[in-house]
């Protein structure tokens, strides 16, 4: 089955300045990479998701990008603000169930 | 649009009775919804998939006699935990997804379960 690691556990970053997560897959099918953020005691929020025949993906401060040869892609947050604080979860999906990685708490200190 | 909601957001409950979360796509038809948990500080964790008006496929290792899953309509799926036992004690959150599966999956916002 896929496999998905995610990387940094933990990012901290003062205000302003960007956040790169990082995640690799194992599954050559995977078709599809959804990120989503989870406040303290909430379902997870869909924030960007990417299509495989697709290379990047930007809405406003939120980029990401993938690279299907290497199996991994990246989530870029620039001009971070306190209220970016929360944990972060790539995902791999092939027509079907989501593989979740284990999520980057980031902290976005003033 | 894609609204999900679920109900309800908290529960106790005493062990060995049964307890049941119920979760609803409120502006779309869900083709598709799943069931997963979450432990403090842990990933998401797929225990099964359901499709309306068949019966739910099961993650390996997951109970399908502890956890029984109702898809009774475009809009409307169900999670029974049986007999619960303080390890049952979880987040559990349910999405829904239109149109292809695998493809924008919108979550609820989850059920917290605590069994004593």
């Amino acid at each position: 089955g896929e496999n998905v690691e995610q990387h940094p556990s933990t990012l901290s970053v003062q205000e302003g300045d960007s956040a790169v997560i990082k995640c690799t897959y194992s599954d050559s099918a995977s078709n599809y990479f959804p990120w989503y953020k989870q406040e303290l005691g909430k379902g997870p929020q869909l924030i960007i998701d990417i299509r495989s025949n697709v290379g990047e993906k930007k809405d406003q401060r939120i980029a990401v990008t993938l690279n299907k040869t290497a199996k991994h892609f990246s989530l870029h947050i620039t001009e971070t603000q306190p209220e970016d604080s929360a944990v972060y979860f790539c995902a791999a999906s092939f027509y079907g169930k989501l593989t979740f990685g284990q999520g980057t708490i980031l902290t976005v200190h003033p | 649009g894609a609204v999900v909601s679920q109900h309800p957001s908290w529960v106790i409950c005493k062990s060995g009775t049964s307890v049941k979360i119920e979760c609803r796509s409120l502006d779309f038809q869900a083709t598709t919804m799943f069931w997963y948990r979450q432990f403090p500080k842990q990933s998401l964790m797929l225990m099964a998939t359901s499709n309306e008006g068949s019966k739910a496929t099961y993650e390996q290792g997951v109970e399908k006699d502890k956890f029984l899953i109702n898809h009774a309509s475009l809009t409307l799926s169900t999670l029974t935990v049986t007999s619960a036992h303080p390890e049952d004690s979880s987040f559990y959150i349910c999405s829904a997804s239109k149109g292809l599966p695998g493809f924008e999956q919108y979550f609820g916002p989850g059920t917290r379960l605590t069994v004593t």
